[in-house]
Formats: structure tokens, sequence, C-alpha cells
């Protein structure tokens, strides 16, 4: 069965340093990628999402993310954290013949000022 | 207004009960969703349904059921509430496209 794994459940950060998020997902075929945001107390949002084309996909709030087919991984990406990124990311992905979305367990985010 | 509403916002029933949570959406897609969130497992799917008369379980539907009103109204029941199903209920949308989920902002369900 497909699934999608994270390769952290917390992450702690002090303000503008550097975001990496591992995501890998376990589906031989053709996919769509998707990360989501969970700030406290809301529902998810849509950070940005890869179809097909260009690997690297640039997302709101300066968010970015790597597809890297060889590795069936797609790591979500931030030069420089601010507090207001403090949340909840969940990295997702469905096959394209069908919109059934596989979510990840989550990352926990939390920037220290 | 909401995209996705979903109501109520919380809910405290005891075990044994009856409840349903409902969900409406004004996005006019024809794909609505059911999700439980849980700390440490992410979201999981409980229910989906690409139209009206299509109904299809998730991964864990056992103890859930589904009734799909309209294109715009989804609705989850528990039959008989357990203490387990404890959690954040979400009710999604999407397109035939597939170009990501809109979400509801939840309902928070404890079973005492």
């Amino acid at each position: 069965a497909q699934s999608v794994s994270q390769h952290n459940h917390h992450v702690i950060l002090s303000e503008a340093a550097s975001l990496e998020l591992g995501c890998n997902y376990s589906y031989g075929g053709t996919v769509n990628l998707f990360w989501y945001v969970q700030y406290p107390g809301q529902h998810l949002q849509l950070l940005l999402k890869y179809f097909s084309g260009d690997p690297l996909v640039k997302g709101i709030k300066g968010f970015e993310a790597e597809f890297i087919k060889s590795k069936f991984s797609f790591n979500l990406r931030k030069p420089s954290v601010q507090w207001s990124d403090t949340a909840e990311y969940f990295c997702a992905v469905t096959e394209t013949s069908y919109d059934k979305v596989i979510f990840g367990p989550g990352t926990s985010l939390s920037v220290i000022p | 207004d909401a995209d996705v509403t979903q109501t109520p916002r919380n809910r405290i029933t005891k075990t044994g009960k009856r409840i349903m949570l409902e969900c409406s959406q004004t996005k006019g897609h024809d794909r609505m969703y059911w999700y439980r969130q849980d700390p440490g497992l992410g979201l999981r799917l409980i229910y989906y349904s690409f139209d009206v008369k299509d109904i299809n379980k998730g991964e864990i539907s056992d103890g859930y059921s589904v009734s799909r009103q309209a294109q715009a109204k989804f609705s989850l029941s528990l039959e008989s509430a357990i203490p387990n199903q404890t959690a954040l209920y979400f009710c999604a949308t999407s397109d035939p496209q597939g170009d990501g989920y809109t979400f509801g902002s939840g309902t928070r369900l404890t079973v005492v």
C-alpha cells in the first residue's frame, strides 16, 4: 500500500535558521505531491504542490520543495524561518489516476524567537 | 463564509451515543472526504465520495458511516461512539484535477 514517511516528528529551530523537512513516499508510479501546513488551532492549508515539470517547486511564504524521483523524496525547505512558521507540516501524495490523498504523520516545527 | 463548513466545532459525547458530524461546501466540488487527525499519526482517511452516488471506505472506516445528501453535503456518523474515536475530524473537498484539498476548520470530538 502507498505510504508517506516524514523524517522528523518534532523540529526546533531559532529564527533565521534554515529549514529542511524530509518526506519520502512508497508508491512507484506517477504521483502528485503536496505539502500542507497547519498553524496552531487551524485547519490544513496548501503550502505547495508538484504535479510535473520543474522538480523544484516554490510555494507561499518563501517555502520550496524539491522532488527527487530516484529517491522517492519531496523535501521541504526554507532558507530563513520566522517565529510565525511555527506549525505542523504534512507531506502528502496522491496517484495521478486516483485522487485519494495519503498523508504523512506530520512534523511539528517550533521556531524560537 | 468559509468554503468548507463543519458543524459542530467541538463536541463532547458519552460512550455508546450516536453522533453526526456535518460538512457543507460552497466550492461546487464533486469530491468530498472525511479524515481524522491523531497526534503522531497524521490524517487518516475514513470515507470519501467522488459524487452523490459514490461512497467509498477509506483506511479506517470501521465504526463510522457516511451520507452524501447532496453535492454540497457530506455527513459522518459514529453509530455508537467509543473513547478511541476521540480525535480531530476534518472534512475536505477537491476538484477532479486533484489540485489540492480545501479543508474545513475541523470538529474536535471527545468521547467520555
